[in-house]
């Protein structure tokens, strides 16, 4: 089954902690991203990345890393500098410059810092 | 800044009517533009896009319309069901600086039966 898997999908973390989210793709999509969505609001792209071994930061990367060693893993990592990392994270990725680009999502990863 | 706008935070329609969701942008770069259906707890879907050098792309119950000249487009449904109640998120993205897409806010749809 191609898709996107995102894990954990429920994450608890203690402030001052740092903590690693897992996104993996089968599809063979060239591009991953990483998005914050916060209640009731859109979602805000955090990081993404083209080609392996490269990555961008996007609106707001402040607090957060990622790496991009294999095309089909893109892990996030919310570091103990993220002043408000409780949110919803979504992975997606996409085919570059093919047809629409459409982005595809995986299931979402809910952190909480306790 | 916002660039992308959904300004109703909610709608609620009957079964069977025409559900309209309505998004503002801002950015006259933008050339594609997406709407996207998220349920709680999961990650959004693709609904349904359209090309800046078109005004209607439909794909059954679904219809977009763009309005270049005011920056604005919509989402049609037709005939409502009680299954599309989600959270609609309008999207756009400038193809030349890539994939990066900017999201609305959402708009929260119930439909009633």
């Amino acid at each position: 089954d191609g898709g996107i898997t995102q894990s954990p999908k429920y994450l608890f973390r203690k402030e001052g902690q740092n903590v690693t989210l897992s996104c993996e793709q089968n599809l063979n999509h060239d591009a991953m991203y990483w998005y914050r969505q916060d209640p009731g609001q859109g979602l805000r792209l955090i990081y993404y990345s083209q080609i392996v071994n490269d990555f961008q930061k996007g609106d707001i990367a402040e607090g957060y890393s990622v790496s991009r060693e294999k095309k089909e893993s893109f892990p996030l990592t919310v570091t103990s500098a993220q002043k408000n990392p409780t949110a919803f994270y979504l992975c997606a990725s996409s085919i570059l410059f093919v047809g629409t680009d459409t982005q595809y999502f995986g299931p979402g990863t809910r952190l909480t810092v306790l | 800044d916002q660039q992308v706008k959904q300004n109703s935070p909610s709608l609620s329609v009957q079964e069977g009517r025409i559900s309209i969701l309505n998004c503002d942008y801002t950015n006259s770069m933008f050339d594609y533009f997406l709407w996207y259906k998220k349920y709680p707890a999961e990650g959004p879907t693709f609904l349904i896009s359209i090309s800046s050098i078109k005004d209607k792309n439909e794909d059954g119950r679904f219809t977009v319309f763009l309005n270049k000249s005011a920056k604005h487009l919509s989402l049609h449904i037709v005939p409502s069901q009680p299954g599309d109640s989600a959270v609609y998120f309008c999207a756009a993205q400038i193809k030349a600086a890539g994939n990066k897409l900017t999201f609305g806010g959402g708009t929260r749809v119930l439909v009633k039966p």
